[in-house]
């Protein structure tokens, strides 16, 4: 069965600094991987994603995720946070093709940026 | 694109009640997911339908729980007797599907058992 970690429950961070979320998955195979994240109020929408090829992806906002077949890792990261970041992300893993099981999430990390 | 929609957004119900939420999926998707969230959780994937057929069921899906499909477009999820433990999020997401599938989730219907 598949599974995902994320290591951090609760980030807090100053506008600026640098944001690495990390994220790790457990799955026999070939798998797809997402960035999902949740502003307040809001529902989940898509960071980024991916499939294959260029194992660093860019997604949205500035946001950049780098997966690493070896560690079985693809973490998050910003250089430079703004306020408006604070939100939830949530990581995701599927087999490619999707279906059966649908995304296996993590339990979140929430991110809070203060000003 | 009008994106994933869900009603009622809040539910509010009384032990043992039935309850029934409805997902309309974005228009061009054929394949339609409901998820569960609890506090401090992750989604939890509950069942899967590609046009009318329901493919996959978790385990979390008592026989309490029922959805349908009925003509491929939008879905509605059923709890029957509902049970405090059922206070959730349930989450609606839609996709086409391929090797390079992407998941669009609406915003959610917040149930709580009294």
């Amino acid at each position: 069965a598949q599974s995902v970690s994320q290591h951090n429950h609760h980030v807090i961070l100053s506008e600026a600094a640098s944001l690495e979320l990390g994220c790790n998955y457990s799955y026999g195979g070939t798998v797809n991987l997402f960035w999902y994240v949740q502003y307040p109020g809001q529902h989940l929408q898509l960071l980024l994603k991916y499939f294959s090829g260029d194992p660093l992806v860019k997604g949205i906002k500035g946001f950049e995720a780098e997966f690493i077949k070896s560690k079985f890792s693809f973490n998050l990261r910003k250089p430079s946070v703004q306020w408006s970041d604070t939100a939830e992300y949530f990581c995701a893993v599927t087999a490619p093709g999707g279906g059966a099981d649908g995304l296996t999430f993590g339990k979140g990390t929430h991110l809070i940026i203060q000003p | 694109d009008t994106g994933v929609s869900q009603d009622p957004r809040h539910k509010i119900t009384k032990r043992g009640q039935n309850v029934t939420f409805r997902c309309d999926p974005i228009s061009e998707h054929n394949r339609l997911y409901w998820y569960r969230q609890t506090l401090g959780q992750g989604p939890e994937f509950l069942t899967y339908f590609q046009n009318e057929a329901q493919l996959e069921k978790s385990r979390l899906l008592s026989d309490r729980f029922s959805a349908e499909r009925p003509k491929g477009s939008f879905s509605t999820l059923e709890i029957q007797r509902t049970e405090q433990g059922d206070s959730a999020m349930y989450l609606c997401a839609s996709s086409s599907p391929g090797m390079t599938e992407t998941q669009y989730f609406g915003p959610g219907t917040r149930l709580l058992v009294l």
